[in-house]
């Protein structure tokens, strides 16, 4: 059974912090994913990566930094975090870009203070 | 600039009836379409996906269609049940292949 696992499911951090998130796929995926969903914004990219030590900007980088160094692992990091980047963050993996199914983890609800 | 639209407000349907949602987009072309269910506090799972060059999909009770012309998909859930209640996510693909872009989603509500 596929499967995507977040670090944590409930975080809350000050602001000025550095956050980590982490990510885990086990399907040998290629491609990992991270994405914010905000009320009335929807599901929006920060990031991706295509391959180990990869990674593509996506809709809204600004503020986000990631890290690939193993295929199965995907982070991501708010270098000082904002009461802004409160947020839930949802981490996903896919075989390819663009047509494969994308398998989500369960996300994670970040408070900043 | 490209747009998806889906209906914000909620849907709600009684036990048994067909539920209907509406994923509309311009500006865009793209190659494939995907439905996502996302249940309150969870990541989406993926549902069904439908290429440019297919009218119609079905799953078990879950029908979709892919119109370009109109520019739009039609989700279709038949004989729905309360646990069938969730937000319902479209996505598109570009020709390019490049990443998904997702709907805001729409919230189904079945009642008994």
């Amino acid at each position: 059974d596929v499967k995507v696992t977040q670090s944590s499911r409930y975080l809350v951090k000050r602001t000025g912090e550095k956050v980590f998130l982490e990510c885990v796929q086990d399907m040998d995926h290629e491609n990992m994913f991270w994405y914010r969903q905000d009320p009335g914004l929807g599901l929006r990219l920060i990031y991706f990566s295509y391959d180990v030590k990869m990674k593509e900007k996506g809709d809204i980088p600004e503020g986000y930094s990631v890290s690939r160094e193993k295929k199965e692992r995907f982070s991501l990091i708010l270098e000082s975090a904002s009461t802004n980047q409160t947020s839930m963050y949802l981490c996903a993996s896919s075989l390819s870009l663009g047509v494969e199914t994308q398998y989500f983890g369960p996300g994670t609800r970040l408070l900043v203070l | 600039s490209q747009k998806i639209e889906q209906n914000s407000e909620a849907l709600n349907i009684q036990e048994g009836k067909t539920a209907t949602l509406t994923c509309n987009y311009t500006n865009y072309s793209p190659a494939y379409l995907q439905w996502y269910r996302q249940d309150p506090g969870r990541g989406p799972v993926f549902l069904l996906l439908i290429r440019e060059n297919e009218k119609e999909k079905r799953k078990e009770r879950l029908k979709v269609t892919f119109d370009t012309t109109l520019k739009q998909s039609l989700f279709h859930i038949t004989a729905s049940q309360p646990a069938d209640s969730a937000t319902y996510l479209c996505a598109l693909v570009g020709s390019g292949y490049s990443t998904l872009t997702f709907g805001k989603g729409t919230m189904l509500l079945v009642s008994p």
